[in-house]
């Protein structure tokens, strides 16, 4: 069983949806939360990062650590076409440094 | 601002040869990492480096072998190619004490 669990998708939605992608994580030593944007044949583009429970919004992007049910979210509001990519979650222990990844969600936002 | 670099971004390489991959990471960052990424699949570790010594290893075959250089850039050297090895490799960088990971562009390898 994977560290991280993450629902692949495909995932699509009408632009202007709101857009809720989730990870799952059963490793309770996992202390930072990344996730990163890959467009096809591209390299993974961190967009929002947090630091144990809470959550955390830049722009149309908030993210939601819950500790306790070992599970994290990422919210897109007002989506747009150019949100179309594969949305990874990561996230590492507390001073250390390898990233576990989950499989990736493919989003397809249509005009 | 500048980011990670990596070359080749593209490389074709027959079964057993050799293949080098070299990465430049974000000025002032003092740790790589190098990731493969297989079709359809999540960036799988490979291994990391800090201060030019080895600090994490994951899943890198034993043909594998890197090593980080006084100017930070680190080189992934891949030996007896397998069809398999066929992948992005990413590397992306950091700086100690910062958790963010920022990642380059990618190297595709084809191994025919």
């Amino acid at each position: 069983q994977k560290e991280v669990e993450q629902d692949p998708g495909p995932l699509s939605v009408p632009e202007g949806a709101i857009v809720s992608l989730n990870c799952t994580y059963s490793n309770s030593a996992f202390q930072y939360f990344m996730w990163y944007r890959q467009y096809s044949r591209k390299g993974p583009e961190l967009l929002m990062y947090t630091y144990s429970s809470g959550n955390k919004e830049d722009g149309r992007f908030t993210a939601q650590v819950d500790k306790s049910s070992k599970y994290i979210s990422l919210f897109i509001r007002d989506s747009q076409p150019s949100d179309s990519a594969t949305y990874l979650c990561a996230m590492s222990h507390t001073g250390g440094n390898q990233f576990y990844f989950g499989t990736g969600t493919s989003l397809t936002v249509i005009p | 601002a500048a980011g990670v670099i990596q070359s080749p971004r593209h490389l074709i390489k027959e079964k057993r040869e050799t293949a080098t991959l070299k990465c430049y990471p974000i000025p002032r960052h003092d740790t790589v990492y190098w990731y493969q990424q297989g079709p359809g699949q999540d960036p799988q570790f490979l291994i990391s480096f800090y201060e030019k010594m080895q600090s994490d290893k994951g899943s890198i075959p034993d043909r594998f072998s890197a090593q980080q250089f006084s100017d930070y850039h680190s080189e992934l050297n891949m030996s007896s190619l397998e069809l398999g090895d066929s992948a992005l490799y990413f590397c992306a960088s950091s700086l100690r004490g910062e958790e963010t990971q920022y990642f380059g562009p990618g190297t595709r390898l084809l191994v025919l």
